[in-house]
Protein backbone atom coordinates (compact mmCIF):
# COMPACT_ATOMS: atom_id res chain seq x y z
CA UNK A 1 0.00 0.00 0.00
CA UNK A 2 1.31 3.35 -0.69
CA UNK A 3 1.73 5.75 2.34
CA UNK A 4 -2.33 6.29 3.15
CA UNK A 5 -3.94 5.07 6.48
CA UNK A 6 -7.56 6.14 7.15
CA UNK A 7 -8.94 6.56 10.86
CA UNK A 8 -11.02 4.63 12.31
CA UNK A 9 -11.19 1.70 10.31
CA UNK A 10 -14.54 0.79 12.07
CA UNK A 11 -17.07 3.33 13.24
CA UNK A 12 -21.02 2.80 14.94
CA UNK A 13 -23.33 5.60 15.53
CA UNK A 14 -26.44 6.84 16.17
CA UNK A 15 -28.53 9.07 13.66
CA UNK A 16 -28.09 13.03 14.18
CA UNK A 17 -23.82 12.64 15.90
CA UNK A 18 -21.13 14.15 14.51
CA UNK A 19 -18.58 12.44 12.91
CA UNK A 20 -15.14 12.50 11.52
CA UNK A 21 -13.22 10.23 9.02
CA UNK A 22 -9.37 11.20 9.01
CA UNK A 23 -6.81 10.36 5.71
CA UNK A 24 -3.66 10.69 6.46
CA UNK A 25 -0.61 10.44 3.91
CA UNK A 26 3.02 10.39 4.25
CA UNK A 27 3.74 10.56 0.22
CA UNK A 28 3.44 14.32 -0.15
CA UNK A 29 0.82 14.09 -3.12
CA UNK A 30 -1.27 17.28 -3.59
CA UNK A 31 -4.60 15.70 -4.38
CA UNK A 32 -6.63 14.49 -2.01
CA UNK A 33 -10.01 12.66 -2.89
CA UNK A 34 -13.34 11.03 -0.44
CA UNK A 35 -15.22 8.28 -2.02
CA UNK A 36 -18.01 6.38 -0.75
CA UNK A 37 -18.65 3.24 -2.07
CA UNK A 38 -22.33 1.50 -1.85
CA UNK A 39 -23.26 -1.79 -3.59
CA UNK A 40 -24.77 -0.78 -6.92
CA UNK A 41 -23.11 2.60 -7.60
CA UNK A 42 -19.46 1.45 -7.18
CA UNK A 43 -17.35 4.18 -5.96
CA UNK A 44 -18.46 8.06 -6.45
CA UNK A 45 -16.87 11.32 -5.33
CA UNK A 46 -17.57 13.50 -2.37
CA UNK A 47 -14.92 15.69 -2.10
CA UNK A 48 -11.46 16.25 -3.02
CA UNK A 49 -8.74 18.79 -2.12
CA UNK A 50 -6.19 19.72 -4.87
CA UNK A 51 -3.62 21.68 -2.00
CA UNK A 52 -3.88 22.85 1.49
CA UNK A 53 -7.15 24.78 1.75
CA UNK A 54 -8.16 23.90 -1.68
CA UNK A 55 -11.22 21.89 -2.07
CA UNK A 56 -14.33 21.58 -3.98
CA UNK A 57 -17.21 19.33 -4.16
CA UNK A 58 -17.88 15.74 -5.80
CA UNK A 59 -20.59 14.29 -7.38
CA UNK A 60 -22.47 13.37 -3.69
CA UNK A 61 -21.76 16.07 -1.51
CA UNK A 62 -24.68 16.95 0.41
CA UNK A 63 -24.17 16.36 4.09
CA UNK A 64 -20.07 16.14 4.04
CA UNK A 65 -17.65 18.79 4.66
CA UNK A 66 -14.06 18.63 4.63
CA UNK A 67 -10.97 20.42 5.46
CA UNK A 68 -7.30 20.14 4.60
CA UNK A 69 -5.22 22.35 6.71
CA UNK A 70 -2.08 20.17 6.19
CA UNK A 71 -0.84 18.35 3.19
CA UNK A 72 -1.03 15.00 4.82
CA UNK A 73 -4.24 15.35 6.27
CA UNK A 74 -8.20 15.36 4.49
CA UNK A 75 -10.65 15.58 6.96
CA UNK A 76 -13.91 14.14 6.21
CA UNK A 77 -16.94 15.41 8.72
CA UNK A 78 -20.87 14.00 8.84
CA UNK A 79 -22.75 17.19 10.19
CA UNK A 80 -25.34 15.23 10.98
CA UNK A 81 -25.19 11.62 10.37
CA UNK A 82 -27.94 9.91 8.77
CA UNK A 83 -28.86 6.16 8.12
CA UNK A 84 -28.08 6.92 4.29
CA UNK A 85 -24.74 7.87 4.90
CA UNK A 86 -24.06 4.06 5.96
CA UNK A 87 -21.14 3.31 3.68
CA UNK A 88 -17.61 2.63 3.05
CA UNK A 89 -15.52 5.57 2.63
CA UNK A 90 -12.47 5.67 0.92
CA UNK A 91 -9.36 7.71 0.30
CA UNK A 92 -7.43 8.45 -2.74
CA UNK A 93 -4.37 10.43 -3.22
CA UNK A 94 -2.88 11.44 -6.67
CA UNK A 95 -0.04 13.84 -8.47
CA UNK A 96 -2.83 15.66 -10.22
CA UNK A 97 -3.87 12.78 -13.12
CA UNK A 98 -1.49 9.95 -12.05
CA UNK A 99 -2.99 7.06 -10.63
CA UNK A 100 -5.04 7.71 -7.59
CA UNK A 101 -4.21 5.10 -4.98
CA UNK A 102 -6.19 3.97 -2.31
CA UNK A 103 -6.73 4.03 1.27
CA UNK A 104 -7.40 0.72 3.65
CA UNK A 105 -11.52 2.66 3.92
CA UNK A 106 -13.64 3.08 6.97
CA UNK A 107 -16.93 1.48 7.13
CA UNK A 108 -19.63 3.28 8.81
CA UNK A 109 -22.90 2.43 10.37
CA UNK A 110 -25.38 4.84 11.32
CA UNK A 111 -28.00 3.64 13.45
CA UNK B 1 -21.89 14.53 -17.19
CA UNK B 2 -19.79 11.51 -17.72
CA UNK B 3 -21.19 8.23 -17.31
CA UNK B 4 -19.37 4.75 -17.23
CA UNK B 5 -21.04 1.85 -17.49
CA UNK B 6 -19.18 -1.46 -17.34
CA UNK B 7 -20.78 -4.81 -18.28
CA UNK B 8 -21.24 -7.68 -17.63
CA UNK B 9 -21.40 -6.50 -13.75
CA UNK B 10 -21.66 -10.39 -12.57
CA UNK B 11 -19.24 -13.01 -14.46
CA UNK B 12 -18.82 -16.43 -13.13
CA UNK B 13 -16.15 -18.44 -15.53
CA UNK B 14 -14.41 -21.99 -15.09
CA UNK B 15 -10.38 -22.13 -15.11
CA UNK B 16 -8.78 -21.83 -17.99
CA UNK B 17 -11.23 -19.81 -20.39
CA UNK B 18 -11.05 -16.49 -21.63
CA UNK B 19 -13.60 -13.56 -21.33
CA UNK B 20 -13.79 -10.19 -21.42
CA UNK B 21 -15.09 -6.92 -19.43
CA UNK B 22 -15.89 -4.22 -21.19
CA UNK B 23 -16.24 -0.44 -20.07
CA UNK B 24 -18.17 1.94 -21.85
CA UNK B 25 -17.89 5.49 -21.47
CA UNK B 26 -20.31 8.88 -22.26
CA UNK B 27 -17.91 11.93 -22.85
CA UNK B 28 -14.59 12.61 -24.42
CA UNK B 29 -11.48 11.20 -22.47
CA UNK B 30 -7.81 11.17 -22.01
CA UNK B 31 -7.40 8.54 -19.69
CA UNK B 32 -8.56 5.19 -18.14
CA UNK B 33 -7.87 2.99 -14.94
CA UNK B 34 -8.60 -0.56 -14.43
CA UNK B 35 -8.50 -1.07 -10.58
CA UNK B 36 -9.14 -4.75 -8.76
CA UNK B 37 -10.99 -5.12 -5.49
CA UNK B 38 -10.38 -8.15 -3.03
CA UNK B 39 -14.04 -8.54 -0.64
CA UNK B 40 -13.48 -6.31 2.08
CA UNK B 41 -10.15 -4.79 0.39
CA UNK B 42 -8.89 -1.33 -0.94
CA UNK B 43 -8.68 -0.85 -4.55
CA UNK B 44 -5.62 -2.00 -6.35
CA UNK B 45 -4.38 -0.13 -9.64
CA UNK B 46 -3.86 -2.62 -12.29
CA UNK B 47 -3.11 -0.68 -15.48
CA UNK B 48 -3.11 2.89 -16.86
CA UNK B 49 -4.65 3.55 -20.13
CA UNK B 50 -3.64 7.06 -21.83
CA UNK B 51 -4.02 7.27 -25.62
CA UNK B 52 -5.53 5.54 -28.38
CA UNK B 53 -4.83 1.84 -29.37
CA UNK B 54 -3.03 1.81 -26.03
CA UNK B 55 -2.64 -1.48 -24.77
CA UNK B 56 -1.14 -2.97 -21.61
CA UNK B 57 -0.49 -6.58 -20.49
CA UNK B 58 0.62 -8.48 -16.59
CA UNK B 59 -0.01 -11.95 -16.47
CA UNK B 60 -3.05 -13.19 -17.68
CA UNK B 61 -5.12 -9.61 -18.29
CA UNK B 62 -4.94 -7.35 -21.31
CA UNK B 63 -6.59 -4.09 -20.99
CA UNK B 64 -7.10 -1.74 -24.11
CA UNK B 65 -8.32 1.54 -25.32
CA UNK B 66 -10.25 2.46 -27.96
CA UNK B 67 -11.01 6.37 -27.31
CA UNK B 68 -12.67 7.11 -30.98
CA UNK B 69 -15.26 4.33 -29.88
CA UNK B 70 -14.94 5.13 -26.34
CA UNK B 71 -14.87 1.63 -25.10
CA UNK B 72 -12.03 -0.39 -22.76
CA UNK B 73 -11.57 -3.80 -22.58
CA UNK B 74 -10.52 -5.74 -19.94
CA UNK B 75 -9.29 -9.58 -21.41
CA UNK B 76 -9.10 -12.35 -19.40
CA UNK B 77 -6.82 -15.09 -21.04
CA UNK B 78 -7.10 -18.98 -18.86
CA UNK B 79 -8.70 -17.33 -15.90
CA UNK B 80 -7.00 -18.84 -12.72
CA UNK B 81 -8.81 -18.88 -9.18
CA UNK B 82 -6.79 -16.30 -8.07
CA UNK B 83 -8.61 -14.09 -10.66
CA UNK B 84 -11.93 -13.75 -8.49
CA UNK B 85 -12.06 -10.24 -7.50
CA UNK B 86 -14.22 -7.09 -8.53
CA UNK B 87 -12.85 -4.94 -11.13
CA UNK B 88 -13.69 -1.75 -11.68
CA UNK B 89 -12.91 1.12 -14.66
CA UNK B 90 -12.39 4.78 -13.87
CA UNK B 91 -12.80 7.43 -16.72
CA UNK B 92 -11.11 11.02 -16.02
CA UNK B 93 -12.83 13.27 -18.62
CA UNK B 94 -10.88 16.15 -20.55
CA UNK B 95 -12.85 18.77 -18.55
CA UNK B 96 -12.41 17.03 -14.83
CA UNK B 97 -8.89 17.73 -14.10
CA UNK B 98 -7.85 14.98 -12.05
CA UNK B 99 -11.14 13.81 -11.06
CA UNK B 100 -12.53 10.58 -12.00
CA UNK B 101 -15.64 8.89 -12.56
CA UNK B 102 -16.45 5.11 -11.84
CA UNK B 103 -18.16 2.15 -13.24
CA UNK B 104 -19.89 0.13 -11.05
CA UNK B 105 -17.82 -2.73 -10.92
CA UNK B 106 -17.63 -6.40 -12.39
CA UNK B 107 -17.87 -9.43 -10.02
CA UNK B 108 -15.54 -12.23 -11.10
CA UNK B 109 -15.89 -15.85 -9.99
CA UNK B 110 -13.32 -18.20 -11.22
CA UNK B 111 -14.53 -21.82 -10.20
CA UNK B 112 -12.30 -24.54 -10.25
Amino acid sequence: DAGITQSPRHKVTETGTPVTLRCHQTENHRYMYWYRQDPGHGLRLIHYSYGVKDTDKGEVSDGYSVSRSKTEDFLLTLESATSSQTSVYFCAISQGIDTQYFGPGTRLTVL
Amino acid sequence: ELKVEQNPLFLSMQEGKNYTIYCNYSTTSDRLYWYRQDPGKSLESLFVLLSNGAVKQEGRLMASLDTKARLSTLHITAAVHDLSATYFCAVGGETSGSRLTFGEGTQLTVNP
